[in-house]
């Protein structure tokens, strides 16, 4: 199993350029989550999902949305991208609360330079 | 309003010298404590969770212990392997809802 993986691991961006990440995950997982790392800032939750077809807003989700098209893809879209929206992006995924297992597992990031 | 606050922010430690994280939280239904740990350029990698209060779990070097309103994460005679970031995170309780995390503590252990 490859996990959590999203792409691009990297990216430069030029003020009001549009992007999209994308998330996959093979474990079959329900709930899937994005989130942004800021130093100092900790992790912040900018939309998750419940399932496919499905997607809510979380604490910081000015300036982006998502879709949730497949079970397995999290797609993170920036329309017109800002310099405040430089950071490092991780997408996460969990299984069902059921049998007590709550836990995240994240991919390996997308870091993401807004000129 | 739901908070996770860690320290200390930073720790240094020798080769062997045995110490703890904190962890202290205010939320408004605790359905679970995470731990997880970051290496520099990676994503977070899930270490342990905690459920109710005087619940413990320990892996390797590493012990999570939790109160009613703090969680610690005990290091016993860490290794330079141990160095990283360790991230406290809460669920509360509510459906589907995301993590709520904390800002970290970056342990450092020289040799």
């Amino acid at each position: 199993n490859a996990g959590v993986t999203q792409t691009p691991k990297f990216r430069v961006l030029k003020t009001g350029q549009s992007m999209t990440l994308l998330c996959a995950q093979d474990m079959n997982h329900e709930y899937m989550y994005w989130y942004r790392q800021d130093p100092g800032m900790g992790l912040r939750l900018i939309h998750y999902s419940v399932g496919e077809g499905t997607t809510a807003k979380g604490e910081v989700p000015d300036g982006y949305n998502v879709s949730r098209l497949k079970k397995q893809n999290f797609l993170l879209g920036l329309e017109s991208a800002a310099p405040s929206q430089t950071s490092v992006y991780f997408c996460a995924s969990r299984g069902p609360s059921e049998g007590g297992h709550n836990e995240q597992f994240f991919g390996p990031g997308t870091r993401l330079t807004v000129l | 309003e739901d908070q996770v606050t860690q320290s200390p922010e930073a720790l240094r430690l020798q080769e062997g010298e045995s110490s703890s994280l904190n962890c202290s939280y205010t939320v408004s239904g605790l359905r679970g404590l995470f731990w997880y740990r970051q290496d520099p350029g990676k994503g977070p990698e899930f270490l342990f969770t905690l459920y109710s209060a005087g619940e413990e779990k320990e892996k390797e070097r590493l012990k999570a212990t939790l109160t009613k309103k703090e969680s610690f994460l005990h290091i016993t005679a860490p290794k330079p392997e141990d160095s990283a970031t360790y991230l406290c995170a809460v669920q509360i309780n509510q459906a589907g809802t995301a993590l709520i995390f904390g800002k970290g503590t970056t342990l450092s252990v020289s040799s």
